[in-house]
Parts: C-alpha cells; sequence; structure tokens
C-alpha cells in the first residue's frame, strides 16, 4: 500500500497523559500537513512540514502540541498533558511538492476520557 | 480570513436522481480540491481544478470552476448509494501553501 499510512488508528488517553501521533506519507513526498476535524466540522489545518523543518505552524495550539518530521522516519505529532477538548479525528497528509494536490491518511482518533 | 460556504450542508435523495452542491467565497483562489470523505476514514481526493471556466469529468461526476475562481460546483447525475457521503471542497489559500476546507455537503442516497 503506497498511500499515506497513520498509526495508530485510534487512541485512547487519560486527561494529562501524551499522545504521539505518527504519519508516514505516501513514497517520494517530502511534504507533511497536520489536519484537526471535530465532529460535525470541516478540517481545519494544523501544520505544515518538510523534512527536519516546519514550514507552518500557524493553525497549531501554543502550548502543549509539536509536530516534527525527521529525516528519517514518519511526521509525529505530539499532544503533552492532553484535555478532553483534545478529543479529535486528526488526519495527515502529503504532497510531492508546495502547495501540489494533498493525499490523506485514514486519520488518528484520539479519545481523552 | 475567507469565509468558504458549501451548500447544501444535508442532502438526502433517492437512487438514480441528479444533484448539484456549491462551494462559494468572496476569495479568488489559485486551485480548488474536491474530496470525498466516509465515516471513519480520511477524505479521498476526487479533483484537483485550477483555470477559470474548467470543467472536468469523472464518471458521473461534473466538476466546473467558476470563471473568477471564487466558487465551484459538483454535479453527480444518477445518483448511486456508493456516492453516499461528506463532500468537501478545499480552495487553496493565495499566497500560502494551505488549502481550506468547507464543511462539506453530507449526501445520503436512498436505494
Amino acid at each position: 500500500n503506497a498511500g499515506v499510512m497513520q498509526n495508530p488508528r485510534h487512541l485512547v488517553r487519560r486527561r494529562g497523559q501524551e499522545a504521539r501521533l505518527r504519519c508516514s506519507p505516501m513514497k517520494g513526498h517530502s511534504h507533511v500537513y497536520w489536519y484537526r476535524q471535530l465532529p460535525e466540522e470541516g478540517l481545519k489545518f494544523m501544520v505544515y512540514l518538510q523534512k527536519e523543518n516546519i514550514i507552518d505552524e500557524s493553525g497549531m495550539p501554543k502550548e502543549r502540541f509539536s509536530a516534527e518530521f525527521p529525516k528519517e522516519g514518519p511526521s509525529i505529532l505530539r499532544i503533552q498533558q492532553v484535555v478532553r477538548g483534545d478529543s479529535a479525528a486528526y488526519f495527515c497528509a502529503s504532497s510531492p511538492l508546495p502547495g501540489a494536490e494533498q493525499y490523506f491518511g485514514p486519520g488518528t482518533r484520539l479519545t481523552v476520557t | 480570513t475567507q469565509l468558504l460556504e458549501q451548500s447544501p450542508q444535508f442532502l438526502s435523495i433517492q437512487e438514480g436522481e441528479n444533484l448539484t452542491v456549491y462551494c462559494n467565497s468572496s476569495s479568488v483562489f489559485s486551485s480548488l480540491q474536491w474530496y470525498r470523505q466516509e465515516p471513519g476514514e480520511g477524505p479521498v481526493l476526487l479533483v484537483t481544478v485550477v483555470t477559470g471556466g474548467e470543467v472536468k469529468k469523472l464518471k458521473r461526476l461534473t466538476f466546473q470552476f467558476g470563471d473568477a475562481r471564487k466558487d465551484s460546483s459538483l454535479h453527480i447525475t444518477a445518483v448511486q448509494p456508493g456516492d453516499t457521503g461528506l463532500y468537501l471542497c478545499a480552495p487553496r489559500d493565495s499566497g500560502t501553501y494551505k488549502y481550506i476546507f468547507g464543511t462539506g455537503t453530507r449526501l445520503k442516497v436512498l436505494a
């Protein structure tokens, strides 16, 4: 399967724990975007990364959230000290070039109890 | 902040009927993508339109980008139950690499 991979598909965390969401882009894609989707709402842009660089993090909450895309391995979205309001579906997308068509992964559904 | 409106928000129609959904904004976009999302899954890219007035067909789906590149429409002929899903338009934010997503049109096709 050469598509965008995300894991885990479902993640349950208690308040105060850390959540780590992983995204492996499509083969040949070096641009990764993270989005959050709340029930009955649209996808909200969070962050755009290229290999080893954060290009645009204008949609990231100022605290507790961070993202990285190392030279080797998947992109990671990290949420520290999760709260109930962090419960959502988190999607990543990848593209071969900046601004090119984005292809989405299946998402990670985070539930904070 | 650019406002994006998709209409209708919900649509429930009989198999075999035709429908059009709309994506409107007051801003000009460099390109626009349409996606379909099914419950529990990620959005699947259907098409990208770039040129004002452009029309693209994908089997029973016809996509049009407005002449002024501010709006787009998706027309589906003879809908089938498999067309059920959330249809999202995502124009590219001018001057950036970001795509803005609408809240979508939730389509349910009744057999």
